[in-house]
């Protein structure tokens, strides 16, 4: 399996909203709701953000939301804050138990 | 509080052997699955394998089957990675995460990581 499809980079202005998509095939993303997100800032340990598609973990801000569509979903992030800037992953599971990662998103926040 | 702690930094020569681990702590270790995650220098998450330690059922990733084993020790909630012959392209930042929930590709627990290097 190859890695899922997201965008090397993507930028906003403090306070506006971007979104992150993670495209895959009708073997990963398009056949389970199981796509999960990932926060990763630089020398710390990934941090879930989002789960089973569109739930978020407790604790979690309500700006960070999850959906999909066909083979592709989507990370949106609301009312952009400068503690956001960090790397984004996306996470489905495909096939016989195997999980697949998207390359990652860096998002820049301007 | 649910805590993966994993062992600590590892410096290695090409051909060495190496094993590292994660400890759980905080829940029932044998009732999920534990996974391991590569991430090399300046890169992205790779996803390795998992194992259930309740009775160590173990699935690898295609690009990782046959390079590394993935084994647990339920009597002392430790999973465990381990290649039997480094080579340099093996440095990477290592993490173990509890996979749960539907599916179970919900990683809301994760080691602090594991820096593995290998350099002659």
């Amino acid at each position: 399996q190859s890695a899922l499809t997201q965008p090397a980079s993507v930028s906003g202005s403090h306070g506006q909203s971007i979104t992150i998509s993670c495209t895959g095939t009708n073997s990963d993303v398009g056949s389970y709701n199981l796509v999960s997100w990932y926060q990763q800032h630089p020398g710390k340990a990934p941090k879930l953000i989002i789960y089973e598609g569109s739930k978020r973990p407790s604790g979690v801000s309500n700006r960070f939301s999850g959906s999909k569509s066909g083979n592709t979903a989507s990370l949106t992030i609301s009312g952009l804050q400068a503690e956001d800037e960090a790397d984004y992953y996306c996470c489905s599971y495909a096939n016989s138990n195997i999980r697949i990662f998207g390359g990652g998103t860096k998002l820049t926040v301007l | 509080e649910v805590q993966l702690v994993q062992s600590g930094a590892e410096v290695k020569k090409p051909g060495e052997s190496l094993k590292i681990s994660c400890k759980g702590s905080g829940y029932s270790f044998t009732n999920y699955w534990i996974g391991w995650v590569r991430q090399m220098p300046g890169k992205g998450l790779e996803w390795m394998g998992i194992i259930y330690p309740g009775d160590s059922v173990t699935t690898y990733s295609p690009t990782f089957q046959g390079q590394v084993t993935i084994s647990a020790d339920k009597s002392i909630s430790t999973a465990y990675l381990q290649w039997s012959s480094l080579k340099a392209s093996d440095t990477a930042m290592f993490y173990c995460a509890r996979h749960e929930g539907d599916g179970y590709n919900t990683l809301e627990y994760w080691g602090q990581g594991t820096l593995v290097t290998v350099s002659s």
